[in-house]
This record gives structure tokens, sequence and C-alpha cells, in this order.
């Protein structure tokens, strides 16, 4: 089955720190996945997916099959990251549909 | 484009009472998809949707749980009899088709079971 792992429930660091939240994830297919991002009292929006290779408010994130891990990273950080991180698998079902798995989420705090 | 618009945002229901969470999709959005989260827990997957059609409802309790995606009107999460265990954070995502990715999220809603 498929499973999302974030060890971290909360990461504190301080403001022009390097960040990096952890994901690890399961599955036996060929994995497309996401970070998603809720800041206090708004929704939960996409920051990026791996296919896209981008980088979004200095946030990268790189696939590693090998190690089955899709880190975010960010080299310096700035107040405005604080908030919830869910690192997302998108996965088909025998059903026709595409689920997105959630890990549990990693609460950045970034000290001033 | 307002986006995902989920009401109530609080729900506050004594047990044995009937929930009903409502989801409008993203203009122009036609695929509809529901995820409870229960506190300290990731987001987890319920039911997919299209206008008039449930295509996957694996991630659904069997028993006491509903959902409907009418041709006209916004999705509908129903909770009958609620139990405190139901007491989560409801969130409704949308696309415009199936392969269409991402998922797009409302804001929730938090209900709360007496």
């Amino acid at each position: 089955a498929q499973r999302v792992t974030q060890p971290e429930k909360l990461l504190s660091v301080f403001k022009g720190a390097p960040v990096e939240l952890k994901c690890n994830y399961s599955y036996s297919g060929s994995p497309e996945l996401f970070w998603y991002v809720q800041y206090s009292r708004q929704r939960l929006q996409l920051l990026l997916r791996h296919i896209s290779r981008e980088s979004i408010k200095g946030f990268t994130a790189d696939l590693n099959k090998g190690e089955t891990s899709f880190h975010l990273k960010k080299p310096f950080a700035q107040e405005e990251d604080s908030a919830m991180y869910y690192c997302a698998l998108l996965r088909g079902s025998g059903a026709g549909s595409y689920q997105l798995t959630f890990g549990k989420g990693t609460k950045l705090s970034v000290i001033p | 484009n307002a986006g995902v618009m989920q009401n109530p945002r609080h729900l506050v229901r004594r047990r044995g009472q009937e929930a009903r969470l409502r989801c409008s999709p993203m203009k122009g959005h036609s695929h509809v998809y529901w995820y409870r989260q229960l506190p300290e827990e990731g987001l987890k997957f319920m039911v997919y949707l299209q206008k008039e059609n449930i295509i996957d409802e694996s991630g659904m309790p069997k028993e006491r749980f509903s959902a409907e995606f009418p041709k006209e009107g916004p999705s509908i999460l129903r909770i009958q009899q609620v139990v405190r265990g139901d007491s989560a954070a409801y969130f409704c995502a949308s696309s415009p088709d199936r392969d269409s990715q991402p998922q797009h999220f409302g804001d929730g809603t938090r209900l709360s079971i007496l």
C-alpha cells in the first residue's frame, strides 16, 4: 500500500538558516509527488510538484527514487515561510480515479 | 474565480444527529474529491465524484456516510447518526477532469460532535 511519511511534526529554524522538510514515500508504481502548504487561516494550496521541476518561493524538491524521498528545501528561511507543509503522493485507483495520499504534515516555525 | 467553496466552515452536532457538508467546485470543474483530516493526522481520501456519478468511494466508511454531486448545485457529504469519532476537518477539492492535477482545495468544514 502507498504511504507518505513526514518524520518531523515540528521544525523550528532561525530566519536566514537553511530549511529541509523531509518526506519519504512507499509506492509500487511510478509516483507523482506534491508539496502543499497551509498558511495560518488560509486554505491548503499547492506549493510545487515534482514533474514541474520548478522553484516556488525559493523552495525546491527533488524526487530521489533510490531513497524514495521528496524532501523540500530552501537555502534561507524567511518568517513568512512559517506554515504547515504536507507532502502528498498521487496514485491511480482501480476504480478509475486519482487519489492523493498525504503525510501527517510538518509545522515549520521560522524564528526571527 | 472564488475557488472551491465549502460551507459551513464550522458545524456542531450532537450525537445521533445528521451532518450535511456542502462543496461548490471551482468554476469549470466537474470533478470533486472529499478528504477527511482527523486530529494529528494527514488528509485521507474518502470519495471521488463527477456530476451525478460516484466514481470511487473506496475511502468512505461503509455505514452512515454518503455523498452526492447532483447535476445542479453543490456536492453534499452526508453523515447520519453522527458519533464523537466523526469530529474532524472535512476538505473538498476539485479539478476540471480526472487527469488534470493539481486538485484545488476548499477551506474545509470543521465538524464537532458534542
